[in-house]
């Protein structure tokens, strides 16, 4: 069985600031994805990042990164200089590996990040 | 190049009454995923097609079933409509061969039942 666990609700930070969303998962698999989507008041999903459970490097793109562990079971993900337009609910999302094609993408409850200009 | 598009994007409907949702995915796209998100909460899987069948299926009653055509548009079907039914409902699609390179979201359905 596979699940997402995001502990935090709701997130305010100051314009600036750096906000750092935690994601902790549960999978049965060895082979697996993480992913992190942003939804903003309209609704749709934007995808951010995916990152496969064979490569543990954490990066840098733009103002996001992220910190993949294993050995926690962690997929964290960081907002550097936080702007009014963050501003949205943040999803971790899980999908096990399967033979067909894309698997279906278990979620965490998000997290409200409000950004105070 | 459009994205996947849902109509109508919002209905008001009355318990027991039935409900169609239609999708539109993405140009290129062959797979069609639905899921339900009650407000405050995450998005659940319901089902996902391809190749105009069923593939996959969550934890969703019967009454809640689906189509996808032969140009990979899609519908989502619930009968008997229940109080609980409220919420936003999301259709993503995604190719076959791109093994989780992840989805495309629509903005989605929003159903309340009253």
């Amino acid at each position: 069985a596979q699940k997402v666990t995001q502990a935090q609700t709701e997130i305010s930070v100051v314009e600036k600031e750096d906000v750092t969303l935690d994601c902790v998962y549960e999978t049965g698999d060895t082979t697996y994805y993480l992913f992190w989507y942003k939804q903003p008041p309209s609704g749709e999903l934007v995808f951010l990042i995916r990152r496969n459970s064979f490569d543990e490097q954490n990066e840098i793109s733009g103002r996001y990164s992220w910190n993949f562990q294993k050995s926690t079971s962690s997929f964290n993900f960081t907002i550097t200089a936080s702007q009014v337009v963050d501003s949205a609910v943040y999803f971790c999302a899980l999908s096990e590996a399967w033979a067909y094609g894309n698997n279906r993408l278990a979620f965490g409850k998000g997290n409200q990040v409000v950004v105070i200009p | 190049d459009a994205g996947v598009t849902q109509s109508p994007t919002h209905l008001i409907k009355t318990r027991g009454q039935q409900v169609t949702l239609r999708c539109s995915p993405k140009s290129g796209h062959d797979t069609v995923s639905w899921y339900q998100q009650a407000l405050g909460q995450g998005p659940q899987f319901i089902f996902q097609y391809y190749e105009e069948e069923e593939r996959q299926r969550g934890n969703f009653p019967d009454r809640f079933s689906g189509h996808q055509f032969p140009n990979y548009s899609s519908e989502l079907n619930v009968n008997a409509l229940l109080l609980g039914d409220s919420a936003l409902y999301l259709c993503a699609s995604s190719l076959e061969t791109g093994a989780n390179y992840g989805y495309t979201f629509g903005s989605g359905t929003r159903l309340t039942v009253v």
